[in-house]
C-alpha cells in the first residue's frame, strides 16, 4: 500500500544543534516529496520540494532535505536550529502522474530548548 | 496574490446545527483540497475537486459532510448536523499542479 512515514512523533534538540527528521515513502514510482511546517495555529507552509534531479535540495529558512532512492527516503536536515524552528514538520508525497492527491506524513513535532 | 482564503478563522456552534466553511482557492489553480487537523488522526484528506469536479471523496468521514465547489473561486464544506467529534481545524488547499498552497484554517469546535 502507498504511505509515507514520519517514525519520529517528538523530537527535542538544544538551539545551534544539528537536525534531522526522517520521511520513508512506500510507493511504485518516486513520487514528488515535499516538506511542510506548521507554527502553532497557523496553516501549513512549504519548506522545500523534490521533484527530479539533484538529489539534496535547499529549502527556505535553512533547511535541506536529501532525496536517497535506495532507501526510500527524504529526510530534512538543519545544521543549526533557532528557537523559532520549534513548529511541526510534514513530509508529503504526491504520486506522479494523474491527480495531483497530496498524502501527508504524521508529522514531528519540534522542540527546541535553549 | 492574496493565497487561499478560509472563513471564519474559529467557529463554534453547538451539536445538531449546520456548519459550513469556505474557501477561495487561488486563482488560476485548478486542484482544491479540503483536510480535516486532529491530534488522534493527524491530517486527513477529506475530499478533492479538479476543475470544480470532486475527485476522490473517499475521506469524507460520514453523509453528515459534503463539500461543493460551484465554480473556479469557491468551495464550501458542510456539516449538518455536527457533532462534537467534528471538532477539528479544517484546512483548505489548491494547487495548479502539485506544490499545494494552504490556507489558515478554520478552527470548528462542536459543543
Amino acid at each position: 500500500a502507498q504511505s509515507v512515514t514520519q517514525p519520529d512523533i517528538h523530537i527535542t534538540v538544544s538551539e545551534g544543534a544539528s537536525l534531522e527528521l526522517r520521511c520513508n515513502y512506500s510507493y511504485g514510482a518516486t513520487p514528488y516529496l515535499f516538506w511542510y511546517v506548521q507554527s502553532p495555529g497557523q496553516g501549513l507552509q512549504l519548506l522545500l520540494k523534490y521533484f527530479s534531479g539533484d538529489t539534496l535540495v535547499q529549502g527556505i529558512k535553512g533547511f535541506e532535505a536529501e532525496f536517497k532512492r535506495s532507501q526510500s527516503s527524504f529526510n530534512l536536515r538543519k545544521p543549526s536550529v533557532h528557537w523559532s524552528d520549534a513548529a511541526e514538520y510534514f513530509c508529503a508525497v504526491v504520486p506522479l502522474g494523474g491527480y495531483q492527491k497530496v498524502t501527508f506524513g504524521t508529522g514531528t513535532k519540534l522542540q527546541v530548548i535553549p | 496574490d492574496a493565497g487561499v482564503i478560509q472563513s471564519p478563522r474559529h467557529e463554534v456552534t453547538e451539536m445538531g446545527q449546520e456548519v459550513t466553511l469556505r474557501c477561495k482557492p487561488i486563482s488560476g489553480h485548478d486542484y482544491l483540497f479540503w483536510y480535516r487537523q486532529t491530534m488522534m488522526r493527524g491530517l486527513e484528506l477529506l475530499i478533492y475537486f479538479n476543475n470544480n469536479v470532486p475527485i476522490d471523496d473517499s475521506g469524507m468521514p460520514e453523509d453528515r459532510f459534503s463539500a461543493k465547489m460551484p465554480n473556479a473561486s469557491f468551495s464550501t464544506l458542510k456539516i449538518q448536523p455536527s457533532e462534537p467529534r467534528d471538532s477539528a481545524v479544517y484546512f483548505c488547499a489548491s494547487t495548479p499542479g502539485a506544490v499545494a498552497t494552504f490556507g489558515s484554517g478554520t478552527r470548528l469546535t462542536v459543543v
